[in-house]
């Protein structure tokens, strides 16, 4: 089935510690990718978004994320975390004309 | 601009019930989409409407439909309510255009009992 895949469901890291959160499609043909970010008690927010072009897209409070298209991957990073990262981080799938698909999240937990 | 909107933000319910959700969403976005979110299941798709048309379905019950109005305002329908329909119910709106992201409202916490 196609499905997206986050490998972390729970990380915990201290301040400055750096990140990298895996994600895994398998959908074939073009894509788009999405990493959304939901702060507690707040609504999920878009981090960053690949359409076409550079593979290492650049987002919002410091993250990038590198689309390897030969792995079906859109990993996440951040070189150095603060508490304030604190938050659950979803990736996003959208395959041709259908729907956004989600992984399962993984919660970022940072230890000040 | 203002963001999405969703009214109300909590609902108590009775199993057996029927429910109804709104959502506004961003000026000028065309497709709205709504989404179901759970502990167990995570963030599950219910379905998306463009231009007052369902464009995409998700895989849940018939109980649940929406509709959408000319103004791109969405609502959406939960008859017959189930414990497991006790989730965080969410919108989120587009241009709905080919390469399209989406902005999410606060949700609807939708509790039933």
């Amino acid at each position: 089935a196609q499905s997206v895949s986050q490998h972390n469901h729970h990380v915990i890291l201290s301040e400055a510690a750096s990140l990298e959160l895996g994600c895994n499609y398998s959908y074939g043909g073009t894509v788009n990718l999405f990493w959304y970010v939901q702060y507690p008690g707040q609504h999920l927010q878009l981090l960053l978004k690949y359409f076409s072009g550079d593979p290492l897209v650049k987002g919002i409070k410091g993250f990038e994320a590198e689309f390897i298209k030969s792995k079906f991957s859109f990993n996440l990073r951040k070189p150095s975390v603060q508490w304030s990262d604190t938050a659950e981080y979803f990736c996003a799938v959208l395959p041709g004309r259908r729907a956004l698909t989600f992984g399962s999240g993984t919660r970022l937990q940072v230890q000040p | 601009k203002a963001g999405v909107t969703q009214t109300p933000r909590y609902l108590i319910k009775t199993r057996g019930q029927q429910v109804t959700l709104s959502c506004s969403p961003i000026s000028g976005h065309r497709s709205v989409s709504w989404y179901q979110q759970t502990p167990g299941q995570g963030l599950q798709f219910l379905f998306e409407y463009f231009s007052e048309t369902q464009r995409n379905k998700g895989n849940f019950p018939g109980r649940f439909s929406g509709r959408q109005f000319s103004n791109s305002r969405s609502e959406m329908n939960v008859s017959t309510l189930e414990l497991g329909d006790s989730a965080l119910y969410l919108c989120a709106s587009s241009l709905g255009d080919r390469e399209y992201e989406q902005y999410f409202g606060p949700g609807t916490r939708l509790t039933v009992t």
